[in-house]
C-alpha cells in the first residue's frame, strides 16, 4: 500500500550495532505492528501499538525496541542483544485490532 | 491466546484446477478471518476476509467458509492461474480487541 512505508529497504548490521528501521502511515491509522519472517516461515510478531505512546510486546520482542511519539510513525530498533538479526521485517497498520492490516515493502537486515 | 494452525503446508495444482486452503483456529471468540497473499519478497496482501455472523463469502475466483462451531475456515481457489502461485496466510482474531494471530502459510504453486 502507498500509505505505508518503510525504510530503508536493505539494512546492513555490524557486530554490536543497533539499528533502526523506520515505519510511517498516512493512513490515520491507530495501530500499528512489526513483524519479522524468516526465510519460507511464516509472520511473527515483535512489537505492536494501538494508540500513541503505548505498546505491547509481541511473541518475540527480546532484543528489539519500539516508539510511538506520533500517530503516524512506529520506529523499530534492531538492538545488538539480538543475535540473529537477518530476517525480513514488516511493518502493518489497521485503523483497529479487529480491522484489516495494510503492509509496507519490508525491510531487509543482514548482518556484516 | 489465539492459535492459528494452516494445512496444507505446500500444495501444487494444475492450471484451472481448485486449490483448498485450510485453517484451525483455537479461541471460540475470534470474530475475524483474514487471508492474505504473499508473492516471493514482496507484501502481504489482504484477498478476503469474513466475519464470524457470516459463514461464506465469495470473491470472483475466491471463496472463504467459516465453521464456527468446529472452529475452522477455509480458502477456495477455482479456475487457478500460474499468477496464483503465491504464499497464502490465514489469521484469526479481533476478540476484544485483540490481535489476529496468522497461521505459518502455504505454498501454492500452479503448475502450466
Amino acid at each position: 500500500d502507498g500509505g505505508i512505508t518503510q525504510s530503508p529497504k536493505y539494512l546492513f548490521r555490524k557486530e554490536g550495532q543497533n539499528v533502526t528501521l523506520s515505519c510511517e502511515q498516512n493512513l490515520n491509522h491507530d495501530a500499528m505492528y512489526w513483524y519479522r519472517q524468516d526465510p519460507g516461515q511464516g509472520l511473527r510478531l515483535i512489537y505492536y501499538s494501538q494508540i500513541v505512546n503505548d505498546f505491547q510486546k509481541g511473541d518475540i520482542a527480546e532484543g528489539y525496541s519500539v516508539s510511538r511519539e506520533k500517530k503516524e510513525s512506529f520506529p523499530l530498533t534492531v538492538t545488538s542483544a539480538q543475535k540473529n538479526p537477518t530476517a525480513f521485517y514488516l511493518c502493518a497498520s489497521s485503523s483497529r485490532a479487529d480491522q484489516p492490516q495494510h503492509f509496507g515493502d519490508g525491510t531487509r537486515l543482514s548482518i556484516l | 491466546g489465539e492459535n492459528v494452525e494452516q494445512h496444507p503446508s505446500t500444495l501444487s495444482v494444475q492450471e484451472g484446477d481448485s486449490a483448498v486452503i485450510k485453517c484451525t483456529y483455537s479461541d471460540s471468540a475470534s470474530n475475524y478471518f483474514p487471508w492474505y497473499k504473499q508473492e516471493l519478497g514482496k507484501r502481504p496482501q489482504l484477498i478476503i476476509d469474513i466475519r464470524s455472523n457470516v459463514g461464506e463469502k465469495k470473491d470472483q475466483r475466491i471463496a472463504v467458509t467459516l465453521n464456527k462451531t468446529a472452529k475452522h475456515f477455509s480458502l477456495h481457489i477455482t479456475e487457478t492461474q500460474p499468477e496464483d502461485s503465491a504464499v497464502y496466510f490465514c489469521a484469526a482474531g479481533g476478540a476484544g480487541g485483540q490481535n489476529f494471530v496468522f497461521g505459518p502459510g502455504t505454498r501454492l504453486s500452479v503448475l502450466p
